[in-house]
């Protein structure tokens, strides 16, 4: 119940393309839902989040989609860039802080 | 800020030997996370401290990981002996006490136990 599952794993867009990466969560006491993205060699690094009181919110090209009835949320990248390329998590934050993760996709952007 | 400061970045050691992995959060961070990384178990958190008292340690995987918060500017992340199956990416993160802020992660130390 704790997990937080995403999908795809990877994903190969064309460049100007939509990049859309999808998650799921059980817990309905996650309050808090953050994207993260990672470059090789750094940590990863806040993207965007939302709470479940709102259903989209959308920052530049970035756009998270959530879904409170089925607990699915995911994130949309419009235009997407061969700069984007780069490893994508979701997460959920549960009552006790713990921010959990999903497993990670790989996107990359066919300049 | 200089942002969550980890060292080392690198770190190569023979299995049996002590590992010492070190991190320096952001100054008035509430919050101090060690993450551990694998590409087959992804991003796993360790051992969080809620202004260095530790709070969750369920993720530490066996007595071998320690990890202790002496104060609120430091940190460390011991593991005694290694093994092989330890190499991963070991992160550090801080967050302010509003976690709504996010985490802010550090760069990592890359474990590599042969």
């Amino acid at each position: 119940q704790q997990q937080v599952k995403q999908s795809p794993q990877s994903l190969i867009v064309q460049k100007g393309g939509i990049s859309i990466i999808n998650c799921a969560y059980e817990n309905t006491a996650f309050d808090y839902f953050p994207w993260y993205q990672q470059f090789p060699g750094k940590g990863p690094a806040l993207l965007i989040a939302i709470r479940p009181d709102v259903s989209e919110k959308k920052e530049g090209r970035f756009t998270i989609s959530f879904n409170k009835s089925a607990k699915q949320f995911s994130l949309h990248i419009m235009d997407s860039q061969p700069g984007d390329s780069a490893t994508y998590f979701c997460a959920a934050r549960g009552p006790d802080d713990k921010i959990i993760f999903g497993k990670g996709t790989r996107l990359h952007i066919l300049p | 800020d200089a942002g969550v400061i980890q060292s080392p970045r690198h770190e190569v050691t023979e299995m049996g030997q002590e590992v010492t992995l070190r991190c320096k959060p952001i100054s008035g961070h509430d919050y101090l996370f060690w993450y551990r990384q694998t590409m087959m178990r992804g991003l796993e958190l360790l051992i969080y401290f809620n202004n260095n008292v530790p709070i969750d340690d369920s993720g530490m995987p066996e007595d071998r990981f320690s990890a202790k918060m002496p104060n609120a500017s430091f940190s460390t992340l011991k593991i005694q002996p290694s093994e092989p199956r330890d190499s991963a990416v070991y992160f550090c993160a801080s967050s302010p006490r509003d976690l709504l802020y996010g985490y802010t992660f550090g760069s990592g130390t890359r474990l590599t136990v042969v």
